[in-house]
């Protein structure tokens, strides 16, 4: 079974602190993303990596930036937290296969920013 | 740019009645397209997919969706629902061509009663 594990559930902090989100997988998964859920706007992309070291921007980079030093882990990092940025956030991994294979889901981590 | 529509956000039906959610997609290429649901305190996880080939697929849990190339939908289906299907259900699409980018829908409640 495919297992994704993200660091912490929950999670709170105060505006300007700087925030460390943590995915790790264990099936060998090129591609890692990172998302972030909000009631009716569904899932946005914020950065994924398809290999370790490489990323590219989701369609809501600002504010946020991500690492990936090693194949199973994959960091999503905001540099100055904001008040906007309190969310439920989803860590998921695929392979790289030719028909963009099934994402697998982290259990998510509900942030709230003061 | 790619963007998928969920028609309903909020569904409230008794145990029993069938169901239908409907899922639109704007893209004029080839699409894979993938149904995710998230049970209350779950992870988000895979319903059913499309690649290719016969376009009513089916899933787990007696779940099924009928993809129709000509109206961009690819439509949710459960014949009879369960008190048990209270989720919410996320319709999503990536292009072949995209890339590793996949489109998220906002999501739909759906409520069952017992």
């Amino acid at each position: 079974d495919v297992k994704v594990t993200q660091s912490s559930r929950y999670l709170v902090k105060r505006t300007g602190e700087k925030v460390f989100l943590e995915c790790v997988q264990d099936m060998d998964h090129e591609n890692m993303f990172w998302y972030r859920q909000d009631p009716g706007l569904g899932l946005r992309l914020i950065y994924f990596s398809y290999d370790v070291k490489m990323k590219e921007k989701g369609d809501i980079p600002e504010g946020y930036s991500v690492s990936r030093e090693k194949k199973e882990r994959f960091s999503l990092i905001l540099e100055s937290a904001s008040t906007n940025q309190t969310s439920m956030y989803l860590c998921a991994s695929s392979f790289a296969g030719p028909f963009h294979e099934t994402q697998y889901f982290g259990p998510g981590t509900r942030l709230l920013v003061l | 740019a790619q963007s998928v529509s969920q028609h309903n956000h909020h569904v409230i039906l008794s145990e029993a009645a069938s169901l239908e959610l409907g899922c639109n997609y704007s893209y004029g290429g080839t699409v894979n397209l993938f149904w995710y649901v998230q049970y209350p305190g779950q992870h988000l996880q895979l319903l059913l997919k499309y690649f290719s080939g016969d376009p009513l697929v089916k899933g787990i849990k007696g779940f099924e969706a009928e993809f129709i190339k000509s109206k961009f939908s690819f439509n949710l289906r459960k014949p009879s629902v369960q008190w048990s299907d209270t989720a919410e259900y996320f319709c999503a699409v990536n292009a072949r061509d995209g890339g590793f980018k996949t489109i998220f829908g906002a999501g739909t409640r759906l409520f069952v009663k017992a």
